[in-house]
């Protein structure tokens, strides 16, 4: 059984450009999490997906940035007009439906020239 | 909203030590207690967590914690370290009306010494 993929591993952009990172959670999994993980940080919820739904959003900077889990295929995390402060790993967390432990992916790792 | 605190950023012990890395979480209402840790370049890891039930809690690769709600505390020890537990340890919250939403601790950096 496959665990959290994330692709890609690691994403350069420089300023401006726009960066998609792809989750595709567990098999058997509908709950879909995006943390951010700064240099020498802890995790920061970002936001909270089932399929189609936004259901927590509280932890999204209010512009540039947007998720989505559509009905198929992996959940995926937009950031647009990227910034150097955006440079960080941005981790997916996926659940099954009743709920319990997170079950992390390796991360994506974010540089913005 | 809930909070957790992770007094200690760095911790270095020597080999076949014991450690204790420390946490107090702060909430409202009833919590789930989590310890993940995270080696270099990877994702988190579930070391062990807490529900209900027995305050003792016992996870992998020896390790265990010990809920105390009166403290609020979910502090992490291990009899006896090894060099491969050197990793960030980070303590989470989960409030029991949200389950899935966990929230982090800052993380605590354990170098274990030869």
């Amino acid at each position: 059984n496959a665990g959290v993929m994330q692709n890609p591993r690691h994403l350069v952009r420089r300023r401006g450009q726009e960066a998609r990172l792809r989750c595709s959670p567990m098999k058997g999994h509908s709950h879909v999490y995006w943390y951010r993980q700064l240099p020498e940080e802890g995790l920061k919820f970002m936001v909270y997906l089932q399929k189609e739904n936004i259901i927590d959003e509280s932890g999204m900077p209010k512009e540039r940035f947007s998720a989505e889990f559509p009905k198929e295929g992996p959940s995926i995390l937009r950031i647009q007009q990227v910034v150097r402060g955006d440079s960080a790993a941005y981790f997916c967390a996926s659940s099954p439906p009743q709920g319990g432990e997170l079950f992390f992916g390796e991360g994506s790792r974010l540089t913005v020239l | 909203a809930q909070s957790v605190t992770q007094l200690d950023s760095q911790v270095p012990v020597f080999e076949e030590a014991p450690v204790e890395l420390r946490c107090n979480y702060s909430s409202s209402v009833s919590v789930y207690l989590f310890w993940y840790v995270q080696y270099p370049n990877q994702g988190l890891q579930l070391l062990l967590k807490y529900l209900s039930g027995s305050t003792l809690v016992k996870g992998i690769n020896g390790f265990e914690a010990e809920f105390n709600k009166s403290q609020t505390s979910f502090h992490l020890r291990k009899p006896s370290v090894h060099i491969s537990d050197t990793a960030e340890y980070f303590c989470a919250v989960s409030e029991k009306t949200s389950y899935d939403k966990v929230i982090f601790g800052p993380g605590t950096s354990l170098s274990v010494i030869p």
